[in-house]
């Protein structure tokens, strides 16, 4: 079935460093991709939307500066956390869906990067 | 605009017993669909199940059973004769057909703990 890969796991880095995380679809093409955050013991809240070849559409509060998404091609997209601090300490998750199958197919969840700052 | 609530932040059982997990959800959409998802320690989420706005009929896989009432707005989850492997927190999410690309929208998850 379809199969999401998120780099790293993890990741654990001085504040003020700049921590990439990838997300590719194995076999399949995703124009979207979705990028999560959750705290620990809360919920997952949406972040940003990734478009393929045009501009993220980040959720209000999200800072686009801060959380660099690039979509650059049908299986690949990237957030970029810049100059992380330890506030931005988090478990960011990704999602994309083979929309070949149209509405009627699930999201695919990469396994998730664990992101902490100290 | 959607929402999900769990209401149960926290269930702890005796392994065997039966649990449900509720979900009720919000939506001006008519076309939509529902689903659970399954996070266990290590932090990947689980796809259990999804289901759409115009098929009301109640699922079952294996332990699993999923009641979908719209007359209630609500998606439960029941895991009968549970077992320690079930421990993890279950999500239940909504998307609705006019989001192209299918954004969901989470609850805030119940964490359910299964003793021996």
């Amino acid at each position: 079935g379809a199969v999401v890969s998120q780099h790293p796991s993890r990741v654990i880095c001085k504040s003020g460093t700049s921590v990439k995380i990838e997300c590719r679809s194995l076999d399949f093409q995703a124009t979207t991709m979705f990028w999560y955050r959750q705290f620990p013991k809360q919920s997952l809240m949406l972040m940003a939307t990734s478009n393929e070849g045009s501009k993220a559409t980040y959720e209000q509060g999200v800072e686009k500066d801060k959380f660099l998404i690039n979509h650059a091609s049908l299986t690949l997209s990237t957030l970029t956390v810049t100059s992380a601090h330890p506030e931005d300490s988090s478990f960011y998750i990704c999602s994309a869906r083979d929309q070949t199958g149209g509405f009627n197919q699930p999201q695919h969840f990469g396994d998730g990067t664990r992101l902490s700052i100290l | 605009a959607q929402k999900v609530t769990q209401a149960q932040t926290e269930i702890s059982v005796v392994e065997k017993e039966d649990v449900t997990l509720d979900c009720v959800y919000e939506t001006r959409d008519t076309t939509y669909y529902l689903f659970w998802y399954k996070q266990p320690p290590s932090g990947e989420l689980v796809f259990l199940i999804r289901r759409n706005s115009f098929d009301e009929q109640n699922e079952i896989s294996g332990r699993y059973s999923w009641n979908f009432q719209k007359s209630t707005s609500s998606f439960n989850f029941t895991i009968t004769a549970s077992q320690v492997v079930d421990s993890a927190v279950y999500f239940c999410a909504l998307s609705e057909a006019k989001n192209a690309g299918n954004m969901l929208t989470f609850g805030g998850g119940t964490r359910l703990m299964v003793k021996p």
